[in-house]
């Protein structure tokens, strides 16, 4: 097993072009998470999802979309980047939690530049 | 919303010195779990405790909850360089479905 993956590892942007980060577990996980992390800040939710089809906002939304088509894909899109989106983003996966919560599981991350 | 603040944000050893990181939620906490992150790499899972007052151990990592389920703590004792990493610590509020993630402590370890 692969595990959860990320692409791509690394990119540059200049401010208002966009972007999808791709994230991919073969798990068979039900739920996904998109985190941004900055220095200091620790692990910030951006979105996430319970299962295909359904997204829910994060603590930090704004800027970013997400789609969760196929179970197995977690997709975080930044319509017009900005030089606050600079971060390094962590998609994780965990089963389904029902009465307790589960263990999540993170891909290796993609460092994104905003310039 | 909920918080979940850690203390101390840094923190250098040498090694063979004990470490202990600190948790504290403004809410009570269903579970907490504890990750660590290696230098350049992702947040590994390490423990998760559910029961007030529940004690774990890993080796010479000794986990923590506190009776209220507002805190946790982390000890390590005899540090080792292998240490060396971000600790987070994370938890579940009732039912929901979203891990609040700590601001972290920074342990660096030296010879």
């Amino acid at each position: 097993n692969a595990g959860v993956t990320q692409t791509p590892k690394f990119r540059v942007l200049k401010t208002g072009q966009s972007m999808t980060l791709l994230c991919a577990q073969d798990m068979n996980h039900e739920y996904m998470y998109w985190y941004r992390q900055d220095p200091g800040m620790g692990l910030r939710l951006i979105h996430y999802s319970v299962g295909e089809g359904t997204t829910a906002k994060g603590e930090v939304p704004d800027g970013y979309n997400v789609s969760r088509l196929k179970k197995q894909n977690f997709l975080l899109g930044l319509e017009s980047a900005a030089p606050s989106q600079t971060s390094v983003y962590f998609c994780a996966s965990s089963r389904t939690s029902g009465s307790f919560q589960e263990t999540q599981y993170f891909g290796p991350g993609t460092r994104l530049l905003v310039l | 919303g909920q918080q979940v603040m850690q203390i101390p944000q840094y923190q250098h050893v040498q090694e063979g010195e004990d470490f202990t990181t600190y948790c504290n939620s403004s809410t009570t906490l269903s579970n907490i779990q504890w990750y660590k992150q290696r230098p350049g790499g992702h947040p590994v899972f390490l423990i998760q405790l559910v029961k007030s007052g529940e004690v774990k151990k890993q080796k010479r990592l000794t986990f923590q909850f506190g009776e209220a389920k507002k805190n946790s703590s982390l000890h390590i004792t005899a540090t080792q360089t292998t240490d060396v990493g971000t600790y987070f610590c994370a938890g579940y509020t009732g039912t929901a479905s979203k891990l609040t993630f700590g601001t972290g402590t920074r342990l660096q370890v030296t010879l």
